[in-house]
């Protein structure tokens, strides 16, 4: 069993849906959370970044960390084709390299 | 790309042939990370360095040395490169203890034929 379990989609949705993404996981020690897109041939980009349990807002995306379940979500509100990507979870147990786990990613798919 | 540049981009080379792909940094940070993704993998870590000629091994390490001479450069080499190999690397970087994030380039797609 991976540590970060990620459903690999494709998640397909009309423009203007809200979208959830989440991810599992099965080390209690994981502190720090974090979600990247990944547009094609591109690197991934930090989008959304957060610190044990609770919920964090960046414009249309919100970032929720439940600890006791081991689930974290991302929500898109108002999806815009130009969301169309893959969305990969992280996490960290806050060791000094800074070392980070990595879901297996969710491509998502916002269709006009 | 929070300043980090890959090279090159694209390669396409021979079984058994030695490869080094280059990672540059202008942020200064101190850590640097080598990865690889592959479909159905995702992202698995290669090497990492933690300063100036201190390196490390990743998860996947077998066939591939890394250096790193200099703050902002960190070298992955392929010492016989082999078809499962063939793969997209992606360089990253991360600050000091308390950023817990890191920042990746934009890529090198290597295929070994």
């Amino acid at each position: 069993q991976k540590e970060v379990e990620q459903d690999p989609g494709p998640l397909s949705v009309p423009e203007g849906a809200i979208v959830s993404l989440n991810c599992t996981y099965s080390n209690s020690a994981f502190q720090y959370f974090m979600w990247y897109r990944q547009y094609s041939r591109k690197g991934p980009e930090l989008l959304m970044y957060t610190y044990s349990s609770g919920n964090k807002e960046d414009g249309r995306f919100t970032a929720q960390v439940d600890k006791s379940s081991k689930y974290i979500s991302l929500f898109i509100r108002d999806s815009q084709p130009s969301d169309s990507a893959t969305y990969l979870c992280a996490m960290s147990v806050g060791n000094a390299g800074n070392m980070l786990t990595f879901g297996g990613g969710t491509r998502l798919m916002v269709k006009p | 790309d929070a300043g980090i540049t890959q090279s090159p981009r694209h390669k396409v080379t021979e079984t058994g042939t030695p490869v080094t792909l280059r990672c540059h940094q202008t942020e200064n940070h101190r850590y640097m990370y080598w990865y690889r993704q592959d479909p159905g993998h995702g992202l698995r870590l290669i090497h990492y360095s933690y300063g100036v000629k201190d390196t490390d091994k990743g998860e996947v390490s077998d066939g591939y040395s890394v250096s790193r001479s200099k703050t902002e450069d960190f070298l992955l080499t392929l010492e016989s490169a082999t078809s499962s190999q063939t793969s997209v690397y992606f360089c990253a970087i991360s600050g000091g203890p308390g950023t817990d994030t890191q920042y990746f380039g934009p890529g090198t797609r290597l295929t070994v034929l």
